[in-house]
């Protein structure tokens, strides 16, 4: 049963500090999109990658959120500081380029930062 | 620039009714339309989606119906059971790019038996 994975479910952590979120995709996919959910913004993409290589990450605050793909079987996405408004659950999802349009989220990561 | 608007917000249905939520989007060259449920917890799943290139949809008791003139796409429920209570979200590629997706505020569905 292919899925997406994430790491760690539920973060909480302390203003200032470094988070960081991994992701597995499903095996065979080749693009990966990183997506925020907030009860005021509703589902927003952040970045994604294919083949590794960043496409677009016009959705992503650039001075503390960083997201990178150092193999074909893990992305992260780091925030660092991280602050109170980055409380969110940020979801993966990932896709097969050139094959079809679906997209495959997985379960989330429940970041709360106090 | 790109946006999606889904109505209504909340719906309440009896078990067995029907349910309709629609979705409104302003990127003419958007070309995939996707339909997604969130239980309580969980990560978005794809339930069923459509193609510009086609106007209407069905799998079991869902079907999908896309109007590209008018911009608007329509998620119908048949007979609907409370394991169909959760939030459902439209989304539209935003300007003809695979992948990138621009998301509906969702809709709350409730079905109580």
């Amino acid at each position: 049963d292919a899925r997406v994975t994430q790491t760690p479910r539920h973060k909480v952590t302390e203003m200032g500090q470094e988070v960081t979120m991994r992701c597995q995709p499903i095996l065979g996919h080749n693009t990966v999109f990183w997506y925020r959910q907030t009860m005021m913004q509703g589902l927003e993409l952040l970045a994604y990658f294919r083949n590794r290589a960043p496409l677009d990450d016009s959705g992503m605050p650039k001075d503390r959120f960083s997201a990178e793909m150092p193999d074909a079987t893990l992305a992260t996405l780091k925030i660092q500081p991280s602050e109170p408004r980055d409380s969110a659950v940020y979801f993966c999802a990932s896709g097969l380029y050139g094959t079809d349009y679906e997209q495959y989220f997985g379960p989330g990561t429940r970041l709360t930062v106090t | 620039g790109e946006n999606v608007e889904q109505h209504p917000s909340t719906l309440s249905v009896q078990e067995g009714d029907s349910a309709v939520i629609k979705c409104t989007y302003s990127d003419s060259a958007s070309n995939y339309f996707p339909w997604y449920k969130q239980e309580l917890g969980k990560g978005p799943q794809l339930i069923i989606d459509i193609r510009s290139n086609v106007g209407e949809k069905k799998d079991q008791r869902i079907a999908v119906t896309l109007n590209k003139t008018a911009k608007h796409f329509s998620l119908h429920i048949t007979e609907t059971q409370p394991e169909d209570s959760a939030v459902y979200f439209c989304a539209a590629t935003m300007g003809g790019s695979w992948g990138k997706l621009q998301f509906g505020a969702g809709t709350q569905v409730v079905v109580t038996p």
